[in-house]
C-alpha cells in the first residue's frame, strides 16, 4: 500500500543553519508529492509540491526534489530563520483512479533558536 | 481566488453533548471536501470526504458523521461527544486529486 515516512522530530537548529527533513514514500505508479507547513494553532499551508520524477518544488527558500530512484522527497533550506519554526508534513497523492485520499507523514517539528 | 472558512475557531463542550462544525468554501464550484482530525502532537487522520452534494465517504467508524447539504458546505456532527473526540479539526478542499487546501481549523475540547 501507499505510505509516507518522515524523520522523527523535534529538529532544533540555530538561526542560519542548513535544514534537511527527510521524507521517503512507498506508492504504486507516479504519485504527486507535497510538503505542508503548520504554524502553531493554524491549519496546514501548502509549502511546495512536485508532480513527476526529477521535478523540484520550491517556495520561500525551501526546496525538495522528487527522486523516484530513491523514493524520496527531502525538504531543504539553506538558512533557516526563527519564523520557520513549525511542524512540516510530507504527503503524497496517489495516482490511482478514483482515489482522493492523501497519505500524510506524521509531521516533523522544527525549532529554530535565535 | 478560493477561500475556505471554518467555525467556530474554538469550542469547549461537555461529554455527551452534540456537535456541529461547519466548513464553507468560496470562489469555486463542485470541490472535493475533506474532514481531518489532528490529535495533540499527532499527524492527520482523514475522517470523511465528499465528491459531491449528499455523497459522503467515511474512513473511520466512530460516533461522528458528516453531511454536505450544499455544494460548498461541509458539516461535521456528533450526537454525543466522547472525551476522545478532543482535537484539532481541519477541513480541506481540492479539485479531484489535485492539491488539497486547508482551512484554519477548529480546536475542540471535550470535558
Amino acid at each position: 500500500g501507499n505510505s509516507v515516512t518522515q524523520m522523527e522530530g523535534p529538529v532544533t537548529l540555530s538561526e542560519e543553519a542548513f535544514l534537511t527533513i527527510n521524507c521517503t514514500y512507498t506508492a504504486t505508479g507516479y504519485p504527486s508529492l507535497f510538503w505542508y507547513v503548520q504554524y502553531p494553532g493554524e491549519g496546514l499551508q501548502l509549502l511546495l509540491k512536485a508532480t513527476k520524477a526529477d521535478d523540484k518544488g520550491s517556495n520561500k527558500g525551501f526546496e525538495a526534489t522528487y527522486r523516484k530512484e530513491t523514493t524520496s522527497f527531502h525538504l531543504e533550506k539553506g538558512s533557516v530563520q526563527v519564523s520557520d519554526s513549525a511542524v512540516y508534513f510530507c504527503a503524497l497523492s496517489p495516482t490511482t483512479s478514483g482515489t482522493y485520499k492523501y497519505i500524510f507523514g506524521t509531521g516533523t517539528r522544527l525549532k529554530v533558536l535565535a | 481566488s478560493q477561500t475556505i472558512h471554518q467555525w467556530p475557531a474554538t469550542l469547549v463542550q461537555p461529554v455527551g453533548s452534540p456537535l456541529s462544525l461547519e466548513c464553507t468554501v468560496e470562489g469555486t464550484s463542485n470541490p472535493n471536501l475533506y474532514w481531518y482530525r489532528q490529535a495533540a502532537g499527532r499527524g492527520l487522520q482523514l475522517l470523511f470526504y465528499s465528491v459531491g452534494i449528499g455523497q459522503i465517504s467515511s474512513e473511520v467508524p466512530q460516533n461522528l458523521s458528516a453531511s454536505r447539504p450544499q455544494d460548498r458546505q461541509f458539516i461535521l456532527s456528533s450526537k454525543k461527544l466522547l472525551l476522545s473526540d478532543s482535537g484539532f479539526y481541519l477541513c480541506a478542499w481540492s479539485f479531484g486529486t489535485d492539491t488539497q487546501y486547508f482551512g484554519p481549523g477548529t480546536r475542540l475540547t471535550v470535558l
